[in-house]
């Protein structure tokens, strides 16, 4: 079967540094997506990663080894607005999009 | 600002009941989907069209129907619905291309209650 695992919750402190991992099982990838969701809102594209490495886009930086099925989303300089759920989904083979149950940031001050 | 509307964002609704969930998309673009978010649980895919055309649907239950007029609405319609129903369903929409994996762009949802 199909499968996305990221943490249920994190906490960390404002100004500071998280990151939020994801490891998946796919058939097939056709790239890894992160979406923020604030609480009653809609999720939100963040990143895309096709390739191995690094995409960094401001305080979010988003990275990628496809050999070992994993992921992860690195937020620096943590605000208050940061506390959100983020989602991490995979597009498979057949590219029909695979999502993690979400990760729930807490920042605290 | 999100360029994927939805309506109602909340509704409450009997077992007996029929309602009907529209999402709009004023993206230009070609496929659109309907999601189910339960609480702690990874997106659930219910329905995409592509094109105008359902292409997907996810063994979903028959008192889900959904209906895409054009290529920039999208309707679920609900009947006889089970408490366990009750969630978080978001409409989203993304420009497919051959073989482009498309990012795609929500709407802030329906919270939908069953009694």
């Amino acid at each position: 079967g199909q499968n996305i695992d990221q943490p249920t919750e994190m906490t960390a402190t404002e100004g500071a540094i998280v990151q939020i991992n994801c490891t998946y099982q796919t058939s097939g990838f056709n790239g890894l997506f992160w979406y923020q969701q604030h609480a009653g809102e809609a999720p939100t594209f963040l990143s895309y990663n096709v390739l191995d490495g690094l995409e960094e886009k401001g305080r979010f930086s988003s990275f990628l080894s496809r050999s070992k099925g994993y992921s992860y989303l690195l937020l620096k300089e943590l605000q208050m607005k940061d506390s959100a759920s983020y989602l991490c989904a995979v597009k498979d083979s057949n590219y029909q999009l695979i999502w993690g149950a979400g990760t729930k940031l807490i920042i605290k001050p | 600002e999100t360029g994927v509307t939805q309506t109602p964002r909340h509704l409450v609704m009997g077992m007996t009941n029929k309602k009907s969930l529209k999402c709009e998309q004023h993206l230009g673009h070609n496929a659109m989907y309907w999601y189910k978010q339960s609480a702690k649980k990874p997106l659930e895919l219910m329905f995409v069209y592509n094109f105008k055309e359902q292409t997907e649907n996810n063994s979903v239950p028959s008192r889900f129907s959904p209906e895409c007029p054009n290529s920039s609405h999208l309707f679920l319609h609900l009947h006889t619905l089970q408490p366990e129903d009750s969630a978080l369903y978001l409409c989203a929409s993304s420009q497919e291309a051959s073989g482009a994996p498309e990012t795609q762009y929500f709407g802030p949802g329906t919270r939908l209650l069953v009694l």
